[in-house]
């Protein structure tokens, strides 16, 4: 069972360049959700999506942008990367957002801005 | 607002001792609260859930928590540690949008 797949797993960016970070479900879940890791701060929403053509911004939406390119696919865009934005992503999909259901998760994107 | 707080970052536990993770959340309404483990270098996997009804709740690999209205608290617990236990554990409130606490690292001790 693939689950919930993120791509790349790696990345170093250089200030000011551009990159999307992938994420796809195979479970048929309707939400999904973009997350960062920072040390001592746990996860904070960036951006997430209750349905299919739908989008909206979390707790932390500066500086990133996102696309819900079908039910499967909810990507995640840094048009000029900067160094606050070195961390951890992950994406997360839900069966519903509006239900009692858990959220699952990839295996995270390690992404340094140098 | 939606909130956690894990007040412990670290916490170093010998094999075989229980555990006790503490969780205060701040919530609204009835909170749906989850505990999940991030192993190095892993994605978050969900240990258990509260969504209503008993408040004692039992997850998986021996883990349970308590539900405490009273104290806005949802600990986690597990009688006897064992060395894979050892990682970071994420309290997180929330129905439409989870908010997550800063997590607290569990060190296992031979």
């Amino acid at each position: 069972n693939a689950g919930v797949t993120q791509t790349p797993k790696f990345q170093v960016l250089k200030t000011g360049q551009s990159m999307t970070l992938q994420c796809a479900q195979d479970m048929n879940h309707n939400s999904m959700y973009w997350y960062r890791q920072d040390p001592g701060m746990g996860l904070r929403l960036i951006y997430y999506s209750a349905s299919e053509g739908t989008t909206d911004k979390g707790e932390v939406p500066n500086g990133y942008n996102v696309s819900r390119l079908n039910k499967r696919e909810f990507s995640l865009r840094l048009e000029s990367a900067a160094p606050s934005q070195t961390s951890v992503y992950f994406c997360a999909s839900r069966l519903y957002m509006d239900m009692n259901t858990e959220a699952f998760f990839g295996q995270g994107t390690r992404l340094t801005v140098v | 607002a939606q909130s956690v707080t894990q007040p412990d970052i670290h916490i170093t536990v010998s094999e075989g001792a229980s555990l006790e993770l503490r969780c205060n959340y701040s919530y609204g309404a009835t909170p749906y609260l989850f505990w999940y483990v991030q192993s190095p270098g892993q994605g978050l996997q969900l240990l258990l859930k509260y969504f209503s009804g008993d408040t004692l709740v039992q997850g998986i690999k021996g883990f349970e928590a308590e539900f405490k209205r009273s104290q806005s608290s949802f600990n986690l617990r597990k009688p006897s540690v064992h060395w894979s236990d050892a990682a970071e554990y994420f309290c997180a409130v929330g129905l439409f949008k989870l908010s997550f606490g800063a997590g607290t690292t569990v060190t296992v001790r031979a």
